[in-house]
């Protein structure tokens, strides 16, 4: 069965740099979800979309934005990167604000 | 402020004998409460769940037990295997009110089975 798809998997990146992290839902999933996990932390929640429209917002930083497309992938961006940003970033998908998202297999950030 | 904490950093046991992971929770607005399995550089998988309105539910060697007054609840696993060594995250969500269900995660406990 197709799962939560992110790009890329590993990504490294200088400080000040600009990263675009991408997330494909299940298909028919119309909600994503975006969270953070530092190293030896829980994941945390940073912000939710569903049909497109953003419908919650979590501890993300104002030099982070999000959206999701038409074709309901989603976007991450993540500008003027600090060292505290190197976390695994995960991407989860659920259809219809379902109550059990499934998540992709992360996308590791290291800001150097 | 942590609303939903797991404070057993790490658990281990013996193969065939009973696993059981701990997690409290602080918001009384959560309602729906999920087990989550991590393998190291895999996302979280889905494990089991329940409902406030639910004390118990189970889905072959896993159950999950959730005593509301407490706030409290714990997932079983038996008999446990080495297969299972992994971390686990009890996760929460308020599924009223709109509120999209995002996940409120604990810190997680890291399940060893020794063979």
């Amino acid at each position: 069965a197709a799962g939560v798809i992110q790009s890329p998997r590993h990504l490294i990146k200088e400080k000040r740099e600009t990263a675009t992290l991408k997330c494909y839902p299940i298909p028919r999933h119309d909600t994503v979800y975006w969270y953070q996990q530092g190293p030896g932390q829980d994941p945390q929640f940073l912000i939710s979309f569903y049909e497109k429209m953003q419908s919650d917002k979590g501890s993300i930083p104002d030099r982070f934005s999000a959206q999701q497309f038409s074709d309901y992938h989603s976007e991450l961006n993540m500008s003027s990167l600090e060292l505290g940003d190197s976390a695994l970033y995960f991407c989860a998908s659920s259809a219809r604000q379902g109550l059990v998202p499934s998540f992709g297999q992360g996308t590791r950030l290291t800001v150097v | 402020d942590q609303q939903v904490k797991q404070n057993s950093p790490s658990l281990s046991v013996q193969e065939g004998r009973i696993s059981i992971l701990n997690c409290d929770y602080t918001n009384s607005m959560f309602d729906y409460f999920l087990w989550y399995k991590k393998y190291p550089a895999e996302g979280p998988t889905f494990l089991i769940s329940i409902s406030s309105i639910k004390d118990k539910n189970e889905d072959g060697r896993f159950t999950v037990f959730l005593n509301k007054s407490a706030k409290h609840l714990s997932l079983h696993i038996v008999p446990s295997q080495p297969g299972d060594s992994a971390v686990y995250f009890c996760a929460a969500s308020a599924t009223s009110g709109g509120s999209n269900y995002k996940l409120t995660f604990g810190k997680g406990t890291l399940l060893t089975v020794n063979p």
